[in-house]
């Protein structure tokens, strides 16, 4: 039963628009959440985060949002570069969740000149 | 500083053998993670530990798995008796503190069971 979800498993947008990834889920202790970048044969690299208490997070061409009643945080990147195509994985844990971060499967991001 | 570094990048081995990994986490950074990641899907937690002492073990890690940081810096991770459903990618990760969930990745060691 995943916890963490990412419905769309690939998504494509060309150069400039804007990218929007998805993330639902289910666990209500989750608290804290996180975004993280991985291109081929490196590690996920940290994007952004957003806690519980907060329904926006901005960095950059990056804002994650959070719709707590939902269960729902996306991540928006305007606008989209061809050096933002990677895999992007959503994560949460909690203060109560311990130290258990809990990653969807993933959402490959090509964006086309 | 060089990141989080792990040896050996891969590893192939016979069902049956152990096998060892390493994992050296960014200077100064008290916790470590480990995680095992499948094909299609996110890294899936296994450990972790604060400083020397390992805090948390998933039900994901067997008896056949074991992990140590002896000295607090760096890591192993042992799969004994290895089974070809232990192949995947083995992530380590580190961070600063525990009040930061900001976790610093490694490039993995992809393990593969024959």
């Amino acid at each position: 039963d995943q916890q963490v979800k990412q419905n769309s498993p690939s998504l494509s947008v060309q150069e400039g628009r804007i990218s929007i990834l998805n993330c639902d889920y289910t666990n209500s202790m989750f608290d804290y959440f996180l975004w993280y970048k991985k291109y081929p044969a490196e590690g996920p690299t940290f994007l952004i985060s957003i806690s519980s208490i907060k329904d926006k997070n901005e960095d950059g061409r990056f804002t994650v949002f959070l719709n707590k009643s939902a269960k729902h945080l996306s991540l928006h990147i305007v606008p989209s570069q061809p050096g933002d195509s990677a895999v992007y994985f959503c994560a949460a844990s909690g203060r109560n969740y311990g130290q258990n971060f809990v990653f969807g499967p993933g959402t490959r991001l090509s964006v086309l000149p | 500083d060089t990141g989080v570094s792990q040896d050996p990048r891969h590893k192939i081995t016979k069902r049956g053998q152990n096998v060892t990994f390493r994992c050296d986490p960014i200077s100064e950074h008290n916790r470590l993670y480990w995680y095992r990641q499948t094909l299609g899907q996110g890294p899936e937690f296994l450990t972790y530990f604060q400083n020397e002492a390992q805090l948390e073990k998933s039900r994901l890690l067997s008896d056949r798995f074991s992990a140590e940081r002896p000295k607090g810096s760096f890591s192993t991770l042992e799969i004994q008796r290895t089974e070809q459903g232990d192949s995947a990618m083995y992530l380590c990760a580190s961070s600063p503190s525990a009040v930061s969930y900001e976790q610093y990745f490694g490039p993995g060691t992809r393990l593969t069971v024959t």
